[in-house]
């Protein structure tokens, strides 16, 4: 068991850019998240996944995010256009159906400028 | 909708003493669990405690508890024994039975003076 890995670990892009962000999670983990931390906040949360349906997405995520499982194993969150509202820390975790508690990854930390 | 409050946004305490974390909540519902996560320095968002609503005994974890006061809606930790490592961001955090997603405060950022 190696954890929630996210990479990049850090990400610096221009203002407009594309961003794609990877998590895998612990493997026999069907359910995978995503929250995104501003400084001083708690995590939000922005979308989930049960295998490779994505059952439920957050009124924060807006048209320029999108978010992918295929196959049910590592996830992908896209942000097209990036815009400085969007330099978060993105949080992915995964948890076993059924579980109470989430398993996080070490986030990616996004700085738009 | 369900919140969370954290009302202490900082707090320090020295190596081997008690400290209690407050944190308050605001549902309708009656079925929901509550979490206390730990977020150090740099690092990944561990789970220190869980408690079920159902359950009327407080949660106990090592050196860690909690105070859960369901009428009052108050679901405070107690970090007994202080160390060190214990130095990180606490977030309460809500979940109601069936739903997978997790409302979060917005932190206690607790220090531990050696």
């Amino acid at each position: 068991d190696t954890g929630v890995s996210q990479n990049p670990r850090h990400k610096i892009t221009k203002r407009g850019q594309n961003v794609t962000f990877r998590c895998d999670p612990i493997s026999e983990h069907n359910r995978l998240y995503w929250y995104r931390q501003t400084l001083g906040q708690g995590p939000e949360f922005l979308t989930y996944f049960q295998n490779e349906a994505q059952l439920e997405k957050s009124r924060l995520l807006s048209d320029r995010f999108s978010a992918e499982r295929p196959k049910g194993s590592f996830s992908t969150l896209e942000i097209q256009r990036t815009e400085q509202g969007d330099s978060a820390m993105y949080l992915c975790a995964s948890s076993l159906l059924g579980g109470y508690g989430y398993t996080f990854g070490s986030g990616t930390r996004l700085t738009v400028v | 909708a369900q919140t969370v409050t954290q009302s202490q946004p900082e707090m320090s305490v020295q190596e081997a003493e008690t400290v209690t974390l407050s944190c308050t909540y605001d549902t309708s519902e009656n079925n929901y669990y509550l979490f206390w996560y730990k977020q150090p320095p740099s690092r990944q968002m561990i789970l220190v405690i869980r408690q079920e609503a159902y359950k009327q005994q407080n949660a106990t974890e090592n050196r860690f508890s909690v105070n859960f006061q369901k009428a009052a809606k108050s679901f405070s930790l107690k970090i007994s024994d202080s160390q060190l490592g214990d130095t990180a961001m606490y977030f309460c955090a809500f979940r109601l039975f069936g739903n997978e997603k997790l409302t979060f405060g917005t932190g206690t950022r607790l220090t531990i003076i050696p």
